[in-house]
C-alpha cells in the first residue's frame, strides 16, 4: 500500500529561525513528489521534485529529493509569522493508469511565533 | 476567475440525509478529484475521475459516490450521511498525468 509519512506533525518555532520538514515515502512506480502549503484554505503549491539530488528553491524556502533513501525535506529560512501553516507533502506513482492521483502525508503545522 | 468551483461552502446535515457537494472546473483539465481532510490526517482521496466517463474508488470511498457529468463537473453524493462524514471536502483537477492539482476552496461539512 502507497503511503507518505511527515515529521514532525508539529512545530512551534520563534521568527528567524530556520527549520526543516520531512517528507518519507513508499509510492509505486514512484514519478513525483510535491510540496503544498495550507493556510486557511485550499492547498497551495510550493514544489515538485522529481530527481533526486536536485534542489528547488524560492526564496526562503528550498526542497530536496533523496530517490535512494526515499524521503524530501522542505527547508525554510528566516521564518516569519506568515509562514505559519501546514505544509503537506505528497507522492506520485505512474504505472499504466496514470491517473495523477496523488498520496497525501498527514502534514505539519507549522507555527512561527514573533 | 479560472480555477475550481466548489458548492456549497458550509453545510450542517442531520444524520440520515442525504447531499451532494458540486465541483466544476473550467480549465480544460481531464482528471478530476474528491479529497476529504480530517485533523491529523492529511488528504484522503475518495474517489477520482481520471478522463470523462470513468470514475474510480480510492482510500475511503465508502458512503459516498460520484457523478462525473461532463469533463467540466464532478459531483460527490452522500446518500445517508453519518457524524464520522463531518469533514473538510476539497475537489480537485489536473491534465491527464499531470503532477499539479488545482485545488478548489473546500466544503465544510457537519454532520449532527
Amino acid at each position: 500500500e502507497d503511503k507518505v509519512v511527515q515529521s514532525p506533525l508539529s512545530l512551534v518555532v520563534h521568527e528567524g529561525d530556520t527549520v526543516t520538514l520531512n517528507c518519507s515515502y513508499e509510492v509505486t512506480n514512484f514519478r513525483s513528489l510535491l510540496w503544498y502549503k495550507q493556510e486557511k484554505k485550499a492547498p497551495t503549491f510550493l514544489f515538485m521534485l522529481t530527481s533526486s539530488g536536485i534542489e528547488k528553491k524560492s526564496g526562503r524556502l528550498s526542497s530536496i529529493l533523496d530517490k535512494k533513501e526515499l524521503f524530501s525535506i522542505l527547508n525554510i529560512t528566516a521564518t516569519q509569522t506568515g509562514d505559519s501553516a501546514v505544509y503537506l507533502c505528497a507522492g506520485k506513482g505512474g504505472g499504466s493508469s496514470n491517473t495523477g492521483k496523488l498520496i497525501f502525508g498527514q502534514g505539519t503545522t507549522l507555527q512561527v511565533k514573533p | 476567475n479560472a480555477g475550481v468551483t466548489q458548492t456549497p461552502k458550509f453545510q450542517v446535515l442531520k444524520t440520515g440525509q442525504s447531499m451532494t457537494l458540486q465541483c466544476a472546473q473550467d480549465m480544460n483539465h481531464n482528471s478530476m478529484y474528491w479529497y476529504r481532510q480530517d485533523p491529523g490526517m492529511g488528504l484522503r482521496l475518495i474517489y477520482y475521475s481520471a478522463s470523462e466517463g470513468t470514475t474510480d474508488k480510492g482510500e475511503v470511498p465508502n458512503g459516498y459516490n460520484v457523478s462525473r457529468l461532463n469533463k467540466r463537473e464532478f459531483s460527490l453524493r452522500l446518500e445517508s450521511a453519518a457524524p464520522s462524514q463531518t469533514s473538510v471536502y476539497f475537489c480537485a483537477s489536473s491534465r491527464t498525468g499531470g503532477d499539479g492539482y488545482t485545488f478548489g476552496s473546500g466544503t465544510r461539512l457537519t454532520v449532527v
